[in-house]
């Protein structure tokens, strides 16, 4: 039973454009959101996050867009650059107690230059 | 700040053997969690421990355990290995509280023959 989903495993943009990447989640106790992103031979890097009482949250270039009634959230990068091709994982946390993540299965961007 | 570390990189097994991984935790990081990630998938919670003890688990078989020490240092023990044991093993910290994310590990390969 996959409770977070990443249905696009791959996503190619054009250098400067937007690269939007999408996740639902099917799990409504589910209450801070998460995005990480992973290069080859690395562990998994922090990106951005948001908790269920928000429905966006904004660092930099990258955004986080939260629809809590249609369980979908999304993660803008602009301009994409080069550097942000890897793979972008989305998880999800609401287990009390516990810091337990739910991850989706991973959408690979590709940026061209 | 040293980051979270873990060893072995690599790891080959046979069926039947039994392993055991490490992972050294963030400094003033006092919780880390376990994930597996096969390939082609996201990070599976295995396990989470707190202050040495358990703090929740994911649905994988009591033949994987693990520890935490004093230092927050902790290990992960797989017995009787299986094929599909084979995957990349992910160790994250995380100082506690609330929403704090979780910091990863470069991972130890396992293969598993």
């Amino acid at each position: 039973d996959q409770q977070v989903k990443q249905n696009s495993p791959s996503l190619s943009v054009q250098e400067g454009r937007i690269s939007i990447l999408n996740c639902d989640y099917t799990n409504s106790m589910f209450d801070y959101f998460l995005w990480y992103k992973k290069y080859p031979a690395e562990g998994p890097t922090f990106l951005i996050s948001i908790s269920s009482i928000k429905d966006k949250n904004e660092d930099g270039r990258f955004t986080v867009f939260l629809n809590k009634s249609a369980k979908h959230l999304s993660l803008h990068i602009v301009p994409s650059q080069p550097g942000d091709s890897a793979v972008y994982f989305c998880a999800a946390s609401g287990f009390p107690g516990t810091y337990k993540y739910i991850f989706g299965t991973g959408t690979r961007l590709k940026v061209l230059a | 700040e040293t980051g979270v570390t873990q060893s072995p990189t690599h790891l080959i097994k046979t069926r039947g053997q039994q392993v055991t991984l490490r992972c050294s935790s963030q400094s003033g990081h006092n919780t880390v969690s376990w994930y597996q990630q096969a390939l082609g998938q996201g990070p599976q919670f295995i396990f989470q421990y707190y202050r040495e003890e358990e703090n929740g688990r994911g649905n994988f078989p009591p033949r994987f355990s693990g520890l935490q020490f004093p230092n927050y240092s902790s290990e992960l023990n797989v017995n009787a290995l299986e094929l599909d044991d084979s995957a990349l093993y992910l160790c994250a910290s995380s100082p506690g509280g609330d929403g704090d994310e979780q910091f990863f590990g470069p991972g130890t390969r396992l293969t598993v023959l």
